[in-house]
């Protein structure tokens, strides 16, 4: 049973509009959540976090909204770039005391010049 | 900051044959080390992670193992490898300094032929 989906495998988006990649999880007890980014045969590098105690965070041209009542959180890119073509995964971990990362499948984006 | 080494990046190998992986961290001591398998339209599925030297905990059964011979040295291994072991397998580590940020190698890409 998948903790954390990401339900779109797949978003295309013109350069400079918003990008609105889309995070759900199942369990209530995550604390701590990330997003990173993966280009082709690279590893992940950390892009933004967010508390459960908080509901936005900011960095630059990336924003997470978190909904803990809806168990979703959402990664907001303004304005978006085709350096920004990567995939995006979503992480969840249970916060202190806990080193493991549950993540999900992954969305692809693509940003269209 | 610590940085992950990797080695090979890139790796054919013929069903039944064995494998070997490494994985080095440098810039850290005590780190909390994962392997991570991506394959073909999945996430990112934990394999292995250790607390310490000798430390290793499964996620998944199958047909590989990992090793921990030193404080900074991750080894993936099989004796007899499988079609399905293809895939982008990643080393990570977790540090102190960054409860929960994990960090991520460049990739080894094995191909199972």
């Amino acid at each position: 049973d998948q903790q954390v989906k990401q339900n779109s495998p797949s978003l295309s988006v013109q350069e400079g509009r918003i990008s609105i990649l889309n995070c759900d999880y199942t369990n209530s007890m995550f604390d701590y959540f990330l997003w990173y980014k993966k280009y082709p045969a690279e590893g992940p590098t950390f892009l933004i976090s967010i508390s459960s105690i908080k509901d936005k965070n900011e960095d630059g041209r990336f924003t997470v909204f978190l909904n803990k009542s809806a168990k979703h959180l959402s990664l907001h890119i303004v304005p978006s770039q085709p350096g920004d073509s990567a995939v995006y995964f979503c992480a969840a971990n249970l916060g202190a005391g806990s080193y493991q990362l549950t993540f999900g499948k992954g969305t692809k984006l693509s940003v269209i010049p | 900051s610590q940085t992950i080494h990797q080695w090979p990046a890139t790796l054919v190998q013929p069903v039944g044959s064995p494998l070997s992986l490494e994985c080095t961290v440098e810039g850290t001591s005590n780190p909390n080390l994962y392997w991570y398998r991506q394959a073909a339209g999945r996430g990112l599925q934990l394999l292995f992670y250790s607390v310490g030297i000798g430390q290793i905990s499964s996620e998944v059964p199958q047909n590989l193992s990992a090793s921990r011979p030193q404080d900074r040295q991750f080894i993936l291994s099989s004796k007899k490898l499988l079609l399905s072991d293809s895939g982008f397998y990643l080393c990570a580590c977790f540090t102190a300094r960054d409860p929960y940020e994990q960090y991520f190698g460049p990739g080894t890409r094995l191909t199972v032929t």
